[in-house]
């Protein structure tokens, strides 16, 4: 099956500083990538999400690239707030069975 | 996401007992999911179900039960051969299997053995 490896798991930056969270997955037929968001106590919420045939897609200030070849995707906030502090999730379609399988998580700590 | 019900929020279990948690949704979605959510692990997928009926193990299925009856309702029973049952329990939906379709999480709920 699908194994998603996700880096760092923790990350803080300063207010109006990037933020860039790394993911790996071993499937090589996965074609969609979805990034979530999940605040402390509440349930994840889809940020941003890319399929195979783009390498890139961008909405405002977050943004995520994909590499196919390298089997790596990454998200990238800029300009970060304290509001984007929170526990980030990547995921990658387990194309054998059509689930998700998702990383350990990063949680980013936006300094103010 | 404002779709799926889950109840209850926060429950109690003794040890040796079963308990179930409720999911409801009214997006019209085929495909429901449970994960389990602990600190460090990520999500990990207890069981999932594409059609009424019909439904498979996940990754961490042992000691976990489900049932598929109607479309917009997909119940988890955590039984007692469950040894680590405290968790965060999330469960979600899409329209489709997850084949690129946007899968939405219900708001969860902690189970606590005591």
């Amino acid at each position: 099956g699908e194994n998603v490896e996700q880096h760092p798991s923790t990350l803080s930056v300063q207010e109006g500083d990037s933020a860039v969270i790394k993911c790996t997955y071993s499937d090589s037929a996965s074609n969609y990538f979805p990034w979530y968001k999940q605040e402390l106590g509440k349930r994840p919420q889809l940020i941003i999400d890319i399929r195979s045939n783009v390498g890139e897609k961008k909405d405002q200030r977050i943004a995520v690239t994909l590499n196919k070849t390298a089997k790596h995707f990454s998200l990238h906030i800029t300009e970060t707030q304290p509001e984007d502090s929170a526990v980030y999730f990547c995921a990658a379609l387990n194309s054998g069975y059509s689930t998700l399988t998702f990383g350990k998580g990063t949680m980013l700590l936006v300094s103010p | 996401d404002g779709g799926i019900t889950q109840s209850p929020k926060y429950l109690f279990r003794k040890e040796g007992q079963n308990v179930t948690l409720s999911c409801e949704q009214n997006l019209n979605h085929d495909a429901m999911y449970w994960y389990r959510q602990d600190p460090g692990q990520g999500l990990r997928l207890i069981y999932y179900s594409q059609i009424v009926n019909d439904f498979q193990k996940g990754d961490i299925a042992e000691g976990y039960s489900v049932s598929r009856e109607k479309k917009e309702s997909f119940p988890l029973t955590v039984t007692s051969a469950q040894k680590n049952p405290t968790a965060f329990y999330l469960c979600a939906s899409s329209s489709r299997q997850a084949s690129g379709n946007t899968i939405y999480f219900g708001e969860g709920s902690w189970l606590t053995v005591v």
